[in-house]
């Protein structure tokens, strides 16, 4: 059971590039999740899923897109990468119901010259 | 809008006990998280309150008190293998969105 499986783990961008980041959960959750973790900063949501078709915002959503493509997959995409997203990215995905129970992916370290 | 306070770092020897605060505002509260992350690693569930009261998970414990804005995850029988950053996480709404704190370190020495 491979849980919540995000790529690529590690990526190196220059200023102005685009790219994906592709999770996908294998748990039959219907919320997905991206979160950002900066030094001392905790970790921060950029957009969330609650169910297959719908997103919505989270604290700190400028400069990012997502796409729920199906109940499995959530993608986060930067269309033009500045230093300032330089950072770890989780997603995570939860079942329904309030359990407050987040199930995370090892995450994508990126890094924006 | 919602804060979340949490101190710093605590270094413990092991088979201590270390208590982990969490203050938190927040204009909409229906419980709170707590996640362990060791260095380079995926933030890992605790446990979650969503009354008031103490919630025991083998060698971890959760308070909370609601009319407070307060929680604490107690930490026992520590072991090195407890080294880790230790988060708390307000759960804002439905579907289990969390707001996460800054996180408390937590070293423990032999």
């Amino acid at each position: 059971n491979a849980g919540v499986t995000q790529t690529p783990k590690f990526q190196v961008l220059k200023t102005g590039q685009s790219m994906t980041l592709q999770c996908a959960q294998d748990m039959n959750h219907n919320s997905m999740y991206w979160y950002r973790q900066d030094p001392g900063m905790g970790l921060r949501l950029i957009y969330y899923s609650a169910s297959e078709g719908t997103t919505d915002k989270g604290e700190v959503p400028n400069g990012y897109n997502v796409s729920r493509l199906n109940k499995r997959e959530f993608s986060l995409r930067l269309e033009s990468a500045a230093p300032s997203q330089t950072s770890v990215y989780f997603c995570a995905s939860a079942r329904t119901g309030n359990t407050g129970e987040l199930f995370f992916g090892e995450g994508s370290r990126l890094t924006v010259l | 809008g919602q804060s979340l306070e949490q101190p710093s770092e605590v270094t413990a020897v092991e088979g201590a006990i270390v208590q982990i605060n969490c203050t938190y505002q927040t204009s909409g509260f229906y419980g709170l998280s707590w996640y362990q992350q060791h260095d380079g690693g995926a933030p890992t569930f605790l446990s979650y309150n969503a009354l008031d009261g103490l919630e025991e998970t083998g060698r971890f414990s959760s308070f909370l008190s609601r009319s407070d804005s307060y929680g604490y995850l107690l930490l026992q029988e520590l072991q090195m293998k407890d080294s880790a950053s230790y988060f708390c996480a307000v759960r804002e709404g439905g579907n289990n969105r969390l707001a996460f704190g800054k996180g408390n370190q937590v070293v423990v020495i032999p």
